[in-house]
């Protein structure tokens, strides 16, 4: 299976903070890299597909990028909205599997 | 508006089966891959197996394949997780999800695997 090293496993940060969440393929997985939020008690919700596109309803400060078999996803100014667990997950090879989670908290 | 909704979660016997389902509206579901994911209590999550539209291809993560089967019925909207020999190890929220890309969730049906 493709292990995705997320990191960190938990971030605090400040309101208008630009935060980074990064994903690490252990293999190439192409642009195969999904980002989820998890909001504490929801289920998770589709942020990034195809490594670089926005989801439908998805704000223009989340954005995906990649750099050979690392992964990150960027918010450019945090707002209390984006509190909670960030998940990527690879599809590119079966199974697909999640990163860790990144648990993210407002300081 | 799309909407998944899971059912047949609740509290269960090791070794014991049980069926979940999910009902799926506000889409053409017969034109989608569906798929399952779990989420232990204040773990991550964990991919489970994904089917086709017309059933004909159906992946599984490995280490389930021999206890989970997904099926779906597009004449009923509905995809199903039977879950077979449950350990205290799948007490879990199952979520399922549709297409490859997991776009859009339902709210989730806790299983609780318990003596």
């Amino acid at each position: 299976d493709i292990q995705m090293t997320q990191s960190p496993a938990s971030l605090s940060a400040s309101l208008e903070e630009i935060v980074t969440i990064t994903c690490q393929a252990s293999q190439d997985i192409g642009n195969w890299l999904s980002w989820y939020q998890q909001k504490p008690g929801k289920s998770p919700q589709l942020l990034i597909y195809g490594a670089t596109s926005l989801a439908d309803g998805v704000p223009s400060r989340f954005s995906g990028s990649r750099s050979g078999t690392q992964y990150s996803l960027k918010i450019s100014r945090l707002q209390v909205e984006d509190i909670g667990i960030y998940y990527c997950l690879q599809a590119y090879s079966a199974p697909p599997t999640f990163g860790g989670g990144t648990k993210l908290e407002l300081k | 508006e799309v909407k998944l909704v899971e059912s047949g979660g609740g509290l269960v016997q090791p070794g014991r089966s049980l069926k979940l389902s999910c009902a799926a509206s506000g889409f053409s579901f017969n034109d989608y891959w569906m798929g399952w994911v779990r989420q232990a209590p204040g773990k991550g999550l964990e991919w489970i197996g994904e089917i086709n539209q017309d059933s004909s291809t159906i992946n599984y993560t490995p280490s389930l394949k021999d206890k989970f089967t997904i099926s779906r019925d597009n004449a009923q909207n509905t995809l199903y997780l039977q879950m077979s020999k449950l350990g205290s190890e799948d007490t879990a929220i199952y979520y399922c999800a549709r297409g490859r890309s997991l776009a859009y969730w339902g709210q989730g049906t806790l299983v609780t695997v318990s003596s």
